[in-house]
């Protein structure tokens, strides 16, 4: 298992500044994801981070908007810049369990983004 | 990736078994079917995976009909601590790069 911490847990931020969000993991892994949830909304996968490389971003997601940085195999961050309305959501950090048939994925408790 | 359909609600009484099922007609044959949920304020939980058959742990039943178009997760006697978000998820970890895919997933909404 892994044990994922996100800081902020929360936060209230003005349109057109920045926010950065840390995803802390208690041990290794190669690839951590980061993921959106709308108000009300599903889980989207916004990019995948993979230490030592540039992070791969899903259709409807560009670096610009959300930069990753991945320093290390245990920490990551994702910034979301120039806020609108639009970005209030929930970002949720996730790490794999690994392996092909353990498909089991550990997620942070999630950073609740309110932009005014 | 093969996409899945689940109800988008469902009530049910404490005590009472409940049973969510997921259609994903298109599954291919290295898929996995994984369930997770999702409490109001936390990130989604695994629950439990299977392949086909059936699958038990200590938290959930998980049957497959032998042409694995369709899962159904079945929670035994829930209480109002299982009100949540169920999410049925279809896909090969290994070939997906670990990613997720997720539907829309079902609200279990536990009644006194």
């Amino acid at each position: 298992s892994a044990v994922i911490s996100q800081k902020p847990s929360r936060d209230i931020c003005q349109r057109g500044t920045s926010l950065t969000i840390q995803c802390q993991v208690d041990s290794q892994v190669t690839m951590m994801f980061w993921y959106r949830q709308q108000p009300g909304q599903s889980l989207t996968l916004i990019a995948t981070a993979n230490q030592g490389s540039e992070a791969t971003y899903e259709s409807g997601f560009v670096i610009d908007k959300f930069p990753i940085s991945r320093p290390n195999l245990t920490f990551s961050t994702l910034t979301v810049s120039n806020m609108s309305p639009e970005d209030s959501s929930i970002y949720l950090c996730s790490v794999a369990g690994g392996g092909r048939v353990n498909t089991e994925a550990f997620f942070g408790q999630g950073t609740r983004l309110t932009v005014v | 990736l093969a996409k899945t359909t689940q109800p988008i609600s469902m009530d049910s009484y404490e005590g009472q078994e409940v049973n969510i099922t997921c259609s994903h007609n298109n599954i291919a044959t290295n898929d996995y079917i994984t369930w997770y949920q999702q409490f109001p304020s936390q990130g989604p939980r695994f629950i439990i995976q299977g392949y086909k058959t059936k699958v038990t742990n200590e938290v959930a039943s998980l049957f497959i009909p032998a042409d694995r178009k369709s899962s159904t997760l079945s929670l035994p006697r829930v209480s109002l601590s299982d009100t949540a978000v169920y999410y049925c998820l279809v896909g090969d970890a290994y070939n997906q790069g670990g990613k997720l895919i997720f539907g829309q997933g079902t609200e279990l909404s536990v009644k006194p």
